[in-house]
């Protein structure tokens, strides 16, 4: 069945530096992919979100990289600062108009002041 | 706007009793969601709902029910509980295809 999992269950980065968080997904037929952060006690928040017909989405010092040729989903975090050490999700939509939005396991980031 | 609201907040249950958790949105969405997560773990889906009368399972549905009676409201009831619901469960809403979920900040319950 689909599934949505990180490569890498920690990741620890210097204050400044840039950081990417890495996904892989199973299912080349997914519509949506949504990254989201949750800190200690709190629920997730979004971040950032990309459909299946895009490469690349920015934010604010966020920027969603979608490669549907080896179903693979990165979120670069571009100069890190301490309130970014959380936990973050990717999460996935098989289609719309089936709507079942399903996690991975997340990848705790932790910045190095 | 609340936004998402879930309550209680914090619950402990002996084994084999029942509960229901409540989570009620004001954003007018119609997909709603509810999650179990546990310790240092990722969120799996227990059931979700794509608008009033319609609900479906998800990853994780045993030992759950849910119903969908408007849209503001998706509560999940747990009959007979056991020591491996004891979780944080959160529940979440999305307007139309393409927009972000808004989650709840969560339910921690312990059954003992």
């Amino acid at each position: 069945g689909e599934s949505v999992g990180l490569h890498l269950p920690t990741l620890s980065v210097q204050e400044g530096d840039n950081s990417i968080i890495n996904c892989a997904y199973s299912n080349s037929a997914s519509d949506y992919f949504i990254w989201y952060k949750q800190e200690s006690g709190k629920g997730p928040q979004f971040i950032i979100d990309i459909r299946s017909n895009m490469d690349k989405r920015q934010g604010q010092r966020v920027t969603v990289l979608l490669n549907k040729t080896v179903k693979h989903l990165s979120l670069q975090i571009a100069a890190t600062q301490p309130g970014d050490s959380a936990v973050y999700f990717c999460a996935e939509i098989l289609n719309f108009g089936n709507e079942k939005l399903t996690f991975g396991t997340g990848t705790r980031l932790t910045i190095i002041p | 706007n609340a936004g998402v609201t879930q309550t209680p907040k914090f619950r402990i249950l002996k084994i084999g009793q029942s509960m229901t958790l409540q989570c009620t949105q004001d954003m007018n969405h119609n997909y709603m969601y509810w999650y179990r997560q546990d310790p240092g773990m990722g969120l799996k889906l227990i059931y979700y709902s794509v608008g009033a009368g319609i609900t479906d399972k998800g990853e994780v549905p045993n030992g759950y029910n849910v119903s969908r009676s408007t849209t503001e409201d998706f509560p999940l009831r747990l009959e007979l509980a056991a020591p491996s619901q004891t979780s944080v469960y959160f529940c979440a809403s999305r307007t139309s295809n393409g927009g972000e979920a808004f989650f709840g900040q969560g339910t921690r319950l312990t059954v003992v």
